[in-house]
């Protein structure tokens, strides 16, 4: 059971716009600032959004971030095959005193 | 470019200890807080601990204390994690990953992993 909750799947067809949720509590995105990342097939995961809504250098404008009280969101904008992937949201916790992930949302381009 | 490369992994059996490690290239080690995060086989990701910049705070998960110690060498941009007393539950790709800063703030880089498989 992970501390913040997102859900499990989701999908869209190409040039579709799909949001992704996660939910937390006052320890964690209710205090601290939540980032995003993205991990392909068998890879290791990147950063796909930092600091709720910053987008590194790289990442398309496509996708962005927003965040309000304890829950955040990640939208993704014209959909495209290469989208296909898991999404994590992560904060930090001050009750734990360390980072805590969403379980990670299966995005499938349909 | 940053590089970070996890080594150590293997099959351990169960009870047993094993030690992870990272090298660190292309950034300034001792600046940046690193962090352990590891992925069980089709599960999410797990923070399993924290290290800041000079090795002095640290801060593990509930499932690693007492278990697992995390530490640092800056002299040699190393990070390490000694791993004992393993369970099943700790097979996993095990995942070295980098802060933006010298105290907790965001992972901004991870390294490829090294897998742990506790069979016996």
């Amino acid at each position: 059971q992970s501390v913040l909750t997102q859900p499990p799947s989701a999908s869209g067809t190409p040039g579709q716009r799909v949001t992704i949720s996660c939910s937390g509590s006052s320890s964690n995105i209710g205090s601290n600032t939540v980032n995003w990342y993205q991990q392909l097939p068998g890879t290791a995961p990147k950063l796909l959004i930092y600091t709720n809504n910053q987008r590194p250098s790289g990442v398309p404008d496509r996708f962005s971030g927003s965040k309000s009280g304890t829950s955040a969101s990640l939208a993704i904008s014209g959909l495209q095959s290469e989208d296909e992937a898991d999404y994590y949201c992560a904060s930090w916790d001050d009750s734990l005193n360390g980072v805590v992930f969403g379980g990670g949302t299966k995005l499938t381009v349909l | 470019q940053v590089q970070l490369v996890e080594s150590g992994g293997g099959v351990v059996q169960p009870g047993g200890s094993l030690r992870l490690s990272c090298v660190a290239s292309g950034f300034t080690f001792s600046s940046y807080a690193m962090y352990w995060v590891r992925q069980a086989p089709g599960k999410g990701l797990e923070w399993v601990a924290f290290i800041r910049n000079d090795g002095i705070s640290k801060y593990y998960a509930d499932s690693a204390k007492g278990r697992f110690t995390i530490s640092r060498d800056n002299s040699k941009n190393t990070l390490y994690l000694q791993m004992s007393s393993l369970r099943g539950d700790d097979a996993a790709v095990y995942y070295c990953a980098k802060d933006r800063q010298y105290y907790y703030s965001y992972i901004d880089v991870w390294g490829k992993g090294t897998t742990v498989i506790v069979s016996s």
